[in-house]
């Protein structure tokens, strides 16, 4: 199985803040990376797939790069209904795997 | 617009078995891949299988021989039978849609429904 690791784990920013967030997985997967948003007691948000499409409706703010085994999410001026976990998932082989998770907190 | 419904969870006894449904509407049910992922109590994301627009399927370690997934395109309801419940099957589980794209992407989930077991 592919092995899926996210940093931080967690990290608190400012409104207005340019945020990143890393995934690197144990082997190359090419570009199926995708970033997931949830929120506490919801389900789960597609925001990024193929490492760097923005989902439809999703805000401009996010975005994806990187191929291979290194990619990041970043959020530009961070809002605070971008408080939530994020989690990236390889969808290169089965089973898709998920990253542990990185929770974004506002200060 | 695309809506994933599931019902079945609730509290069972270790050893126990339940059937979770999801219904689905506002897409053609049959195109679509489908899967069920868990979340355990603050825990993180865990895949458990999926089903192709008709009888392939595949599973996670944890579960393979215990979780049987279904669907049943007639209904536009994809479910989950799992039997042989053990403490760390606790969770909440998610329907999902896949991608036509991308069968192991997943664009849509549902609400999740809650199992928990425990004696």
């Amino acid at each position: 199985d592919i092995q899926m690791t996210q940093s931080p784990s967690s990290l608190s920013a400012s409104v207005r803040d340019r945020v990143t967030i890393t995934c690197r997985a144990s082997q190359s997967i090419s570009s199926n990376l995708n970033w997931y948003q949830q929120k506490p007691g919801k389900a789960p948000n597609l925001l990024i797939y193929a490492a760097s499409s923005l989902q439809s409706g999703v805000p401009s703010r996010f975005s994806g790069s990187g191929s291979g085994t290194d990619f990041t999410l970043t959020i530009s001026n961070l809002q605070p209904e971008d408080s939530a976990t994020y989690y990236c998932q390889q969808s290169y082989s089965t089973p898709p795997t998920f990253g542990q998770g990185t929770k974004v907190e506002i200060k | 617009q695309v809506q994933l419904v599931e019902s079945g969870g609730g509290l069972v006894k270790p050893g126990g078995s339940l059937r979770l449904s999801c219904a689905a509407s506002g897409f053609t049910f049959s195109d679509h891949y489908m899967s069920w992922i868990r979340q355990a109590p603050g825990k993180g994301l865990e895949w458990v299988s999926y089903i192709s627009g008709h009888t392939y399927t595949n599973y996670a370690d944890s579960v393979k021989g215990r979780f049987t997934i279904s669907r049943d395109n007639a209904k536009n309801s994809l479910y989950l039978q799992i039997d042989s419940l053990r403490t760390e099957d606790t969770a909440v589980y998610y329907c999902a849609r896949n991608t036509v794209a991308d069968i192991l992407l997943v664009d849509y989930w549902g609400q999740g429904t809650l199992v928990t077991v425990s004696s």
